[in-house]
């Protein structure tokens, strides 16, 4: 089954301790995105990366990094969570341009 | 990326035909139109896109009006299931960056 697996689903975690999400595709995807969703904001895009190697940022990517050593994973990393850093965050990957977009299931952060 | 207008919100009787517009008036030539929609805080989900023609694919039908200027997503026999938030979203086909607005709250009723 063609998918997009995030984990963890739920994380709850202390401001500054280090913490990476997970991202996962199975469909041989060169195009994947981190995006953030808040009340009232709907979804920002964090970082993309458009194949192997290849990251670049997108609307609001302060306090976090990714990386793309593999094209199925595209880890989403935060070095100093801060409480402003809560919210639910999406994977997603798509193969071309103009094709769909899968996004995972979400994993909502919260950063006490 | 063009700007979208769609409704807040519209319901539904669970059967017929719901019917979603979205006006976007400053789409250039080579912006696609796509809808994805959002059940409850999972992931958004893609349902159809379009260029000029109209489209259909088994989920949903595109209308697109022959200026582009607006559209509208049908969802021909509306379930319970498919009460969600509705994205109308103008863009280049980048792949990169989908800008998501408020979207259309969709409730579907018995």
């Amino acid at each position: 089954e063609a998918q997009v697996t995030q984990n963890p689903r739920y994380l709850i975690t202390v401001t500054g301790k280090k913490l990476t999400v997970t991202c996962s595709q199975n469909m041989n995807h060169e195009y994947m995105s981190w995006y953030r969703q808040d009340p009232g904001l709907g979804l920002r895009q964090i970082y993309y990366s458009m194949n192997v190697e290849v990251t670049d940022k997108g609307d609001v990517p302060e306090g976090y990094k990714v990386s793309r050593k593999e094209k199925r994973n595209f880890p989403l990393i935060l070095e100093s969570p801060s409480p402003n850093q809560t919210s639910l965050y999406f994977c997603a990957s798509s193969f071309l341009p103009d094709t769909e977009a899968f996004f995972g299931q979400g994993t909502r952060l919260t950063v006490v | 990326d063009a700007k979208t207008t769609q409704p807040t919100s519209m319901d539904c009787a669970e059967g017929r035909a719901a019917n979603l517009p979205c006006n976007h008036s400053t789409i250039s030539g080579n912006e696609y139109v796509y809808w994805y929609r959002q059940i409850h805080s999972q992931g958004p989900q893609y349902i159809i896109h379009g260029l000029k023609n109209n489209e259909t694919n088994e989920m949903a039908s595109l209308i697109i009006t022959e200026d582009r200027k607006s559209s509208t997503l049908i969802l021909p026999h509306a379930t319970l299931r498919d009460t969600a938030v509705y994205y109308c979203i103008a863009t280049r086909p980048n792949g990169n960056k989908l800008v998501f607005g408020a979207g259309t709250i969709l409730r579907v009723k018995s």
